[in-house]
């Protein structure tokens, strides 16, 4: 079945460092692949995405970097704040009954930022 | 600014009662989702619906039932509880095939 694999589970940078989390996803036919940030006891919230007609994106900080052929996708995060600490999700859009699409998610990163 | 709410954030239940959680989103989205979130596997989708009345099985759909008789309203139903269901359930919705927005979860304990 559909399957998104993401790495590291967790990773420790200083802050000012940069930080990349990588994701695999399965299903060719994925089009849509969102980010998610979930702080500490909040709910999880979208910090940027990309669509599969696009080879990267960039948000102040954060770019996300698609590479269709070999079916995966990373978030970057440069010059890393305390407040980055977080844990982030990747997911894949994958197709589903009924001509909808479903979102297949990663098991998440956990990323602490070190004064 | 979407507004996704859940009924509670903490709920303590016992095995065998009939749980329901609740979930209600004020942007007249079409679609809501119900994920269950567990430490080193991400979100799984446990049930999806579309429109109003109708629903989907997500990716594990089993001890589980949902019910979606309003557009901004959206059940998950427990309909014995289990401790295997202690979780973190989390509400989602989005219009069409955009951006899904999350509420706050409700975290489940089943004694």
């Amino acid at each position: 079945g559909e399957n998104v694999e993401q790495h590291p589970s967790t990773l420790s940078v200083q802050e000012g460092d940069s930080a990349v989390i990588k994701c695999t996803y399965s299903d060719s036919a994925s089009n849509y692949f969102p980010w998610y940030k979930q702080e500490l006891g909040k709910r999880p919230q979208l910090i940027i995405d990309i669509r599969s007609n696009v080879g990267e994106k960039k948000d102040q900080r954060i770019a996300v970097t698609l590479n269709k052929t070999a079916k995966h996708f990373s978030l970057h995060i440069t010059e890393t704040q305390p407040e980055d600490s977080a844990v982030y999700f990747c997911a894949a859009s994958a197709p589903f009954s009924g001509g909808y699409n479903k979102l297949i998610f990663g098991a998440g990163t956990r990323l602490a930022v070190h004064p | 600014d979407v507004k996704v709410t859940q009924s509670s954030r903490y709920l303590v239940k016992r095995t065998g009662e009939k749980v329901f959680l609740e979930c209600v989103q004020d942007m007249d989205h079409e679609n809501m989702f119900w994920y269950r979130q567990d430490p080193g596997l991400g979100l799984r989708l446990i049930y999806f619906s579309y429109d109003v009345k109708m629903k989907e099985k997500g990716d594990i759909p089993e001890g589980y039932s949902v019910s979606r008789e309003k557009k901004e309203r959206f059940s998950l139903i427990l309909e014995s509880a289990s401790t295997n269901q202690t979780s973190m359930y989390l509400c989602a919705s989005s219009f069409r095939r955009k951006t899904q927005y999350f509420g706050p979860g409700t975290r489940l304990l089943v004694l």
